[in-house]
């Protein structure tokens, strides 16, 4: 069964503190994404990845960065939180193309 | 890049009648067009998909109607269930792309 999974389901964290969300997944998969979703905004692409230590940007990478170090591992990190980006953060991972996303749970990240 | 523009916002329907979401695509180049359906606090899942090849996919309950020439796509559900209650994105991508370009979501609520 495909599985992709996140570190956390809620996180609290201080504005300024660093803040790092990973996911993995178990289906060898060369793509993993990270979005970003707002109510009345959709699924907002932040970065992607399509092999190891490779990244681009999406839509909206202002205030974050990512790594990919291994094939199964996304790491997103916003480098000084701020409250504008408290928001649910959802990770995906696919095989190269337009083929299914798989999303993990999500990590609902609030920004004090 | 793409602009996927999606409505309605919110839908609510009687159960066993039927729902239309729509879709518009901005690109001729996008080719593969997923929908997904994400319940009340769980992560989004593929419920169906269509390439640009044809243009009409079915499963059961559910079809995509794709028309390339006007650049639209639309999600139809029948015999709706309360169950269907959910947030549907549509998506587009382009096949020599990784990323999924997605609409904003609809509300649909199935009243029993």
């Amino acid at each position: 069964d495909v599985k992709v999974t996140q570190s956390s389901r809620y996180l609290v964290k201080r504005t300024g503190e660093k803040v790092f969300l990973e996911c993995v997944q178990d289906m060898d998969h060369e793509n993993m994404f990270w979005y970003r979703q707002d109510p009345g905004l959709g699924l907002r692409l932040i970065y992607f990845s399509y092999d190891v230590k490779m990244k681009e940007k999406g839509d909206i990478p202002e205030g974050y960065s990512v790594s990919r170090e291994k094939k199964e591992r996304f790491s997103l990190i916003l480098e000084s939180a701020s409250t504008n980006q408290t928001s649910m953060y959802l990770c995906a991972s696919s095989l190269p193309g337009p083929y299914e996303q798989y999303f993990g749970p999500g990590t609902r990240l609030t920004v004090t | 890049g793409e602009n996927v523009e999606q409505h309605p916002s919110t839908l609510s329907v009687q159960e066993g009648d039927s729902a239309v979401i729509k879709c518009t695509y901005s690109d001729s180049a996008s080719n593969y067009f997923p929908w997904y359906k994400q319940e009340l606090g769980k992560r989004p899942q593929l419920i169906i998909d269509i390439r640009s090849n044809v243009g009409e996919k079915k499963d059961q309950r559910i079809a995509v109607t794709l028309n390339k020439t006007a650049k639209h796509f639309s999600l139809h559900i029948t015999e709706t269930q309360p169950e269907d209650s959910a947030v549907y994105f549509c998506a587009a991508s382009i096949n020599s792309g990784n990323q999924f370009y997605f609409g904003t979501g609809t509300s649909l609520t199935v009243i029993p």
